[in-house]
């Protein structure tokens, strides 16, 4: 199993461009998450889906924020305009119902990204 | 105040040294209590997993829970260098992921 693929691995953009981050959870998980990591604030949960429906979104920090998940093998988080306080890493992350009992996520490795 | 303190560090170590990390809490719902391993340009990984208070042992690895003392801690013995990453603690008052806070991460650094 390849795991949780992120992409882009990097992305650098200017203030008020669209940005979009793309993952593809493992095969046979039915929920995904979208985390924000700072060295400040940490590992935050912004969406999480369940069987390709957004479940908890109260995470997003603003309208700026939309994620999408058209079927069970990708899920896009755009940014719309970005800003520079946008700048972090972005994780990806998926789970089965077997694994969420242990709290299980298998992570993504996630996109840095840079808005000058 | 956050809801789980963690110190950043790093903190450097000997091949070979036990090592301590920690992290405490002001939430005294939090039950469940997980420790994450993430490497450098990496995804963090699950390491333990414990529910209410008290020890579990995974080979080199020991969680403990002070749920008293609002205090977790991972022990980890024989250090390695390839223990080198940064720990996070994670933990929630229910199960499933939506209130699962996260510990903002102690670098570790373990030297041949």
């Amino acid at each position: 199993d390849a795991g949780v693929i992120q992409s882009p691995r990097h992305e650098v953009t200017e203030m008020g461009q669209e940005v979009t981050l793309r993952c593809k959870p493992i095969s046979g998980h039915d929920y995904l998450f979208w985390y924000r990591q700072t060295m400040m604030r940490g590992l935050e949960l912004l969406i999480y889906f369940n069987n390709n429906v957004p479940i908890d979104d109260s995470g997003m920090p603003e309208d700026r924020f939309s994620a999408k998940m058209p079927n069970a093998s990708f899920s896009t988080l755009k940014i719309q305009p970005s800003e520079p306080r946008d700048s972090a890493v972005y994780f990806c992350a998926s789970t089965s119902d077997r694994d969420a009992t242990n709290e299980k996520l298998f992570f993504g490795s996630g996109t840095q990204l840079s808005v000058l | 105040q956050k809801e789980v303190e963690q110190d950043p560090g790093p903190l450097s170590v000997p091949e070979g040294a036990i090592v301590s990390l920690n992290c405490t809490y002001s939430n005294s719902a939090f039950q469940y209590f997980m420790w994450y391993r993430q490497y450098s340009r990496k995804g963090p990984e699950l390491l333990m997993y414990t529910y209410s208070s008290g020890n579990k042992e995974d080979g080199r690895f020991t969680a403990q829970v002070d749920k008293s003392s609002k205090y977790i801690s991972l022990f980890i013995r024989d250090s390695q260098p390839s223990d080198s990453a940064t720990y996070l603690c994670a933990m929630s008052a229910y199960t499933g992921f939506q209130k699962l806070v996260f510990g903002t991460g102690t670098r570790l650094l373990v030297s041949p």
